[in-house]
């Protein structure tokens, strides 16, 4: 089946500092990617949509200076939290569309920011 | 925009017998029902989904049933089974193919 992976899979840093994850399709090419964030014991939201070769959508409430997504290609699109704080620690999670409709998830990256 | 609710928020069964998991939508226009399950600390992994356009459809143990008049739809799963355990999520999909999800059910099989 597709694969989709995620780097890292955790990352610490301290406040103040940027942090970028990576998202990749590994077996297939993905024109739209998404980002999730999910807090503990919490359900995914959506952040943003990515779209190769534009800019990307942020749904409403995300700060799209804060969280900078850059997909320059079909198989990678890219996370950047800038200026991390603790309450930015969280589970975030790409995913990309493998079939009309069908989404397949990374395996997360589990940011703490101290 | 699109809103999920999902019900129970836990759900508690015997080893061997049924759980139904429930969620309505509010966007008519939604027309793709997944199911995810998540086990703690990784990935959502689909376990089925439904298109608008079918009532109902089933993979082994796994069930799951539209009814778009109502804008509800649900996961049946008979004979559970210990490592049927875990967080399940339901979702619908906009004009963007953008998910939007339910907040979860956690479901405990017991021995």
């Amino acid at each position: 089946g597709a694969v989709v992976s995620q780097h890292p899979s955790w990352v610490i840093c301290k406040s103040g500092t940027s942090v970028k994850i990576e998202c990749r399709s590994l077996d297939f090419q993905a024109t739209t990617m998404f980002w999730y964030r999910q807090f503990p014991k919490q359900s995914l939201m959506l952040m943003a949509t990515s779209n190769e070769g534009s800019k990307a959508t942020y749904e409403q409430g995300v700060e799209k200076d804060k969280f900078l997504i850059n997909h320059a290609s079909l198989t990678l699109s890219t996370l950047t939290v800038t200026s991390a704080h603790p309450e930015d620690s969280s589970f975030y999670i790409c995913s990309a569309i493998v079939r009309a409709y069908e989404q397949y998830f990374g395996p997360g990256t589990r940011l703490t920011v101290t | 925009g699109e809103n999920v609710e999902q019900h129970p928020s836990t759900l508690s069964v015997q080893e061997g017998d049924s759980a139904v998991i429930k969620c309505t939508y509010s966007d008519s226009a939604s027309n793709y029902f997944p199911w995810y399950k998540q086990e703690l600390g990784k990935r959502p992994q689909l376990i089925i989904d439904i298109r608008s356009n079918v009532g109902e459809k089933k993979d082994q143990r796994i069930a799951v049933t539209l009814n778009k008049t109502a804008k509800h739809f649900s996961l049946h799963i008979t004979e559970t089974q210990p490592e049927d355990s875990a967080v399940y999520f339901c979702a619908a999909t906009g004009s963007a193919r953008q998910l939007t999800f339910g907040s979860g059910t956690q479901l405990t099989v017991l021995p």
